[in-house]
């Protein structure tokens, strides 16, 4: 089943924060996010595990929520590189390398 | 090092035609995947490859097939084209590690179905 991702977009000024959600009705064993610029394919961002072990590139936070079966992205001091729609997936099986991902929050930083 | 490349960048085919997607990557990945990419619908498994030789079907399979050919390649071949298949196909592959491997996406092709 789909995660949910709130909001399905957000519009901001440069230098401030915003915060992406990515929920699921299922267990979550690990969420991936990926960011995608227009008419680019998606990037990886980062892995978040259960246990609180991350792994990514970015100078990105983020919250992992197993209980809540939640994850949420952490955009601080936005650059207007950060612009682009944000991906969260989710893996449909424990250990499974196929992912499910949520319909996207798209993010435009304005100057 | 070119990544994951994958041909052709545009196609538009009319109804009952047939079409094969090819995509390649050059980083010794295991894991590779076909995903499609419709207007607010995020991206959708077609299908998933472990290794060579193995394929497994994702969330919307029917009306394509795929073949992994060896390591490199991994295509996607649509039978017979129809409208619904208008989409942005994306390729990925990965270093699988058990679920926990960054996906390297190629830079898609843009199919139109008349």
């Amino acid at each position: 089943q789909q995660p949910v991702q709130s909001p399905q977009a957000v519009i901001l000024r440069e230098g401030e924060d915003a915060v992406i959600n990515c929920s699921s009705s299922k267990a979550l064993y690990s969420v991936h996010w990926y960011r995608q610029k227009h008419g680019e394919a998606p990037v990886f961002l980062m892995i978040l595990l259960k246990g609180g072990e991350q792994k990514g590139h970015e100078k990105i936070s983020a919250s992992f929520n197993e209980k809540k079966q939640q994850s949420s992205l952490y955009l601080t001091a936005s650059q207007l590189s950060y612009s682009g729609t944000y991906f969260c997936g989710t893996p449909t099986n424990f250990g499974n390398e196929k992912l499910t991902f949520g319909t996207g929050t798209r993010l435009t930083i304005i100057p | 090092n070119a990544g994951v490349t994958q041909t052709p960048k545009f196609q538009v085919l009319k109804t009952g035609q047939s079409m094969t997607l090819q995509c390649a990557q050059d980083m010794n990945h295991n894991s590779m995947y076909w995903y499609r990419q419709d207007p607010g619908m995020g991206l959708r498994l077609i299908y998933y490859s472990a290794s060579e030789g193995t394929t497994d079907k994702g969330e919307v399979p029917n009306g394509y097939n795929v073949s992994r050919l060896n390591k490199r390649e991994f295509s996607l071949r649509l039978e017979s084209a129809a409208p619904s298949q208008t989409s942005v196909y994306f390729c990925a592959s990965s270093d699988g590690a058990g679920g926990v491997g960054e996906q390297f996406f190629g830079p898609g092709t843009r199919l139109t179905v008349l």
